[in-house]
């Protein structure tokens, strides 16, 4: 069975410094891992994924993403958080024969504080 | 513009009665999916359609139903079975590919008291 866990329920950061948000992941074969962002009473917006290739995923609004096979992790990073990534965070797996179905953590809520 | 609209954005109703949501897409998408969305349980299933006239239950189906007569629509409706119907639901959909993003509708909110 396919699974996703997000650790940490609130994570909060300055402005300015770094921001990660964790993800671990369980699937048996090769998975397909993806990140979303959710404002307030909206739908999610996809950020960015990881298929194969290159472990580091670069997305939208300078969020990026490491792959690391050996910890089953997927975690989202931005070097510098601004007030508006203050949002929900989705980390979301699936693999090649559930056809696009999409098994999602509960959500990483993040804070910045200016 | 392209995109999924979901209507009405929130809804009220009684217990006891059975209401449709509507989800149109117009990005030509193959597969269409419902979720529910519960304060810190983040999203889970409910439907999903691959392709038209098809359609296969998801995690939480009991108390739902959906249909699929075209492409472009995948309307739910939450009948008086479904014991806690209260909740954000949200349709997406994609190109169907287990390597597609799905692409979410702004979602309805459903209140039954």
């Amino acid at each position: 069975a396919q699974s996703v866990a997000q650790p940490e329920d609130q994570v909060n950061v300055a402005e300015g410094n770094p921001l990660t948000v964790k993800c671990t992941y369980s699937v048996s074969g090769n998975p397909y891992l993806f990140w979303y962002v959710q404002y307030p009473n909206r739908g999610l917006q996809f950020l960015l994924k990881y298929i194969t290739g290159d472990n580091l995923v670069k997305g939208s609004y300078g969020f990026e993403a490491e792959f690391n096979k050996s910890q089953t992790s997927f975690h989202l990073k931005k070097p510098s958080a601004l007030v508006s990534d203050s949002a929900l965070y989705f980390c979301a797996v699936t693999r090649g024969s559930t056809l696009g179905r999409l098994y999602f953590g509960r959500g990483t809520q993040l804070t910045v504080w200016p | 513009d392209g995109g999924i609209t979901q209507s009405p954005k929130y809804l009220f109703r009684k217990e006891g009665q059975n209401v449709t949501l509507s989800c149109e897409q117009n990005l030509n998408h193959d597969a269409m999916y419902w979720y529910r969305q519960d304060p810190g349980q983040g999203l889970r299933l409910i439907y999903y359609s691959q392709i038209v006239n098809d359609f296969q239950k998801g995690d939480i189906a009991e108390g739902y139903s959906v249909s699929r007569e075209k492409k472009e629509s995948f309307p739910l409706t939450v009948t008086s079975a479904q014991k806690n119907p209260t909740a954000f639901y949200l349709c997406a959909s994609s190109p169907a590919g287990a390597v597609d993003e799905q692409y979410f509708g702004p979602g309805t909110r459903l209140t039954v008291t």
